[in-house]
């Protein structure tokens, strides 16, 4: 089992809100992710941070934010959330293992209601 | 044309029999491969990391072929519990740390 932890696992808030979802890793991996993925949908990359201080925008264009101040922290923001951005928000990382392929692991992601 | 692309089925199958999902790439310089996993509403799952040479985990083979850029997977004996949706994912050819996710093939394996 991956140890990789997200919180909260369901959020359901108002327009306009303020909201940080957590996304934390105990397995001293160098790569994390957000992915954003509706119900039957495809992943989509939308932040991966390559260490600390390191944060790029992924695939699809998002309105959210990331920071990477700790290698096993990091957390996504949305400054007003809107209903748009009802989703579910999976967390994921990877590390050099024995020179092994960049597998990623995924924590159990955060569904996100935005009424 | 997606990168990675799959048949996204639904393929429905009797318990015990043995199905094959079908996977191609388009970018010749992907160097990873693997197979995920996911369960409705939950996250993907690492299955198999998929070797040049290709490899087996107990009912599950997986095989790359580099000059069709194809890659297989084989489910022998399928299980009830095998139902989900099988995710192809190549690296990312310009940097390998990045993933190409395909769109998935859902299973069914009925009783």
């Amino acid at each position: 089992e991956a140890d990789i932890y997200q919180t909260p696992r369901y959020l359901v808030i108002g327009t306009g809100k303020k909201i940080t979802l957590e996304c934390s890793q105990t397995m001293g991996h160098d790569k994390m992710y957000w992915y954003q993925q509706d119900p039957g949908m495809e992943l989509h990359l939308i932040h991966y941070s390559y260490g600390v201080n390191s944060t790029e925008k992924g695939d699809l264009s998002s309105e959210s934010t990331v920071s990477r101040i700790r290698t096993e922290h990091f957390p996504l923001t949305l400054e007003s959330a809107r209903p748009s951005h009802t989703s579910q928000y999976l967390c994921a990382s990877s590390g050099n293992r024995g020179g092994t392929y960049n597998e990623q692991f995924f924590g159990p992601g955060t569904r996100l209601t935005v009424l | 044309r997606k990168e990675v692309e799959q048949d996204p089925g639904p393929f429905n199958v009797p318990e015990g029999a043995t199905v094959a999902f079908n996977c191609t790439y388009s970018n010749s310089a992907s160097q990873s491969f693997f197979w995920y996993r996911q369960d409705c509403r939950k996250e993907p799952k690492l299955l198999m990391s998929v070797y040049s040479s290709g490899n087996e985990d107990g009912r599950f083979t997986a095989q790359l072929n580099r000059a069709s850029q194809y890659i297989s997977l084989l489910i022998r004996d399928s299980k009830l519990s095998d139902s989900a949706t099988y995710l192809c994912v190549a690296s990312n050819a310009g940097n390998n740390r990045k993933l190409i996710w395909g769109l998935g093939t859902s299973l069914a394996v009925n009783p």
